[in-house]
């Protein structure tokens, strides 16, 4: 079965220590790869694509096809990091399914 | 700005009722889809269509039906509303590069 999961519901962390959000895959054909962010009563919004191996506000995420993992990473947390983080994986006719989704909460 | 708008934030039905959820896009997007967000659970593709008058069913469609009568416009049907659909519903829409989200419709089953 294609599936995306994230082991972690709520991740807590101080300010200025590293973050890496956790993500796993199941796929048969070459996966791409997303996570996706949702702040505070916005809507739920594009963070980065494997494919682009960019850097979008410090995070990173690298595909790691032997460990079926894509985790999203930041050296230095901020406290507007603070969101709700899902990784997703693309299936056909473009369609996405998405994990559970993890809380990212940064202490002050 | 590229856009996903649904129609209402906040709605609140009584069981048994008929409840349509709409969902325009701007972007000339083939590809649209309902889900719902729960706590604990994510997102649940619920159904999606990759053109007019085409629809798949999703993960989760019982109780659920869908309408893309036009090309920016879906819309989701919840056939005889129930208490178990009180939910957060997400539309979004999808070229080929990235998923565009509607701000959700928070529906309420009474």
């Amino acid at each position: 079965a294609q599936r995306v999961t994230q082991p972690e519901k709520l991740l807590s962390v101080f300010k200025g220590a590293p973050v890496e959000l956790k993500c796993n895959y199941s796929y048969s054909g070459s996966p791409e790869l997303f996570w996706y962010v949702q702040y505070s009563r916005q809507r739920l919004q594009l963070l980065l694509r494997h494919i682009s191996r960019e850097s979008i506000k410090g995070f990173t995420a690298d595909l790691n096809k032997g460990e079926t993992s894509f985790h999203l990473k930041k050296p230095f947390a901020q406290e507007e990091d603070s969101a709700m983080y899902y990784c997703a994986l693309l299936l056909g006719y473009q369609k996405v399914t998405f994990g559970t989704g993890t809380k990212l909460q940064v202490i002050p | 700005d590229v856009k996903v708008t649904q129609s209402s934030r906040y709605l609140v039905k009584r069981t048994g009722e008929k409840v349509f959820l709409e969902c325009v896009q701007d972007m000339d997007h083939e590809n649209m889809f309902w889900y719902r967000q729960d706590p604990g659970l994510g997102l649940r593709l619920i159904y999606f269509s990759y053109d007019v008058k085409m629809k798949e069913k999703g993960d989760i469609p019982e109780g659920y039906s869908v309408s893309r009568e036009k090309k920016e416009r879906f819309s989701l049907i919840l056939e005889s509303a129930s208490t178990n659909q009180t939910s957060m519903y997400l539309c979004a829409s999808n070229g080929n590069t990235e998923a565009f989200f509607g701000q959700g419709t928070r529906l309420t089953v009474v």
